[in-house]
């Protein structure tokens, strides 16, 4: 299994561009989620989801949009980027139902927007 | 709202000596607890989770946390610190039936002297 594989790894865009970080994952996970960090500040709770067609907004949702038309695939897209977007994204997945599931991460992709 | 408290962005440590890493949440019911790891450039490894079983929790390289809800602490300890060890480290907490939504602290991390 190659679990949570995000693209890109690094990108750079200028302000107003649009993009999409792509996370996929192979382990049949109910949950995604999406998570911005930034330095002091732990990682925030973007847009998550609980199963393929529901998605629902976490803490830092302005700016972001997100779908999740398959189990597999979870993409964040930025509509028009700004500079305080700049941060690193992880993607994270875990298993369904009412007892903890462990949270397996993404190795991130670092976004810096001009 | 939930939230956690990770006191010291930086903590001094000899090699060789107690790792002591603290932790506090809010919440008025004993949240899921967890203190994740994160090596330079990579994503986020689970060392160890508190879900309501034994107070004092083991987890992987040698580390271990307690949870103690008169003190809405979970402190994460290592008796012997090691340079490998430098990393940072974060607390998370989710309430129970929300494992896609984890709220992090803001991180620590160990500055091991040899």
């Amino acid at each position: 299994n190659a679990g949570v594989t995000q693209t890109p790894k690094f990108q750079v865009l200028k302000t107003g561009q649009s993009m999409t970080l792509q996370c996929a994952q192979d382990m049949n996970h109910e949950y995604m989620s999406w998570y911005r960090q930034d330095p002091g500040m732990g990682l925030r709770l973007i847009h998550y989801s609980v199963g393929a067609g529901i998605t629902d907004q976490g803490e830092v949702p302005n700016g972001y949009n997100v779908s999740r038309s398959t189990t597999e695939d979870f993409p964040l897209r930025l509509l028009s980027a700004a500079p305080s977007q700049t941060s690193v994204y992880f993607c994270a997945s875990s298993l369904g139902g009412n007892s903890y599931n462990e949270q397996f991460f993404g190795p991130g992709t670092r976004l810096t927007v001009l | 709202a939930q939230s956690v408290t990770q006191l010291g962005s930086h903590v001094s440590v000899s090699e060789g000596a107690l790792v002591l890493l603290r932790c506090n949440y809010s919440s008025s019911v004993p949240p899921y607890l967890f203190w994740y790891v994160q090596y330079p450039n990579q994503g986020l490894q689970l060392l160890l989770k508190y879900t309501s079983a034994a107070t004092l929790v083991k987890g992987i390289n040698g580390f271990e946390a307690e949870f103690k809800k008169s003190e809405t602490s979970f402190h994460l300890t290592k008796p012997s610190a090691h340079m490998s060890d430098a990393a940072e480290y974060f607390c998370a907490v989710s309430d129970r039936g929300s494992s896609y939504k984890l709220i992090f602290g803001s991180g620590t991390r160990p500055l091991v002297r040899p």
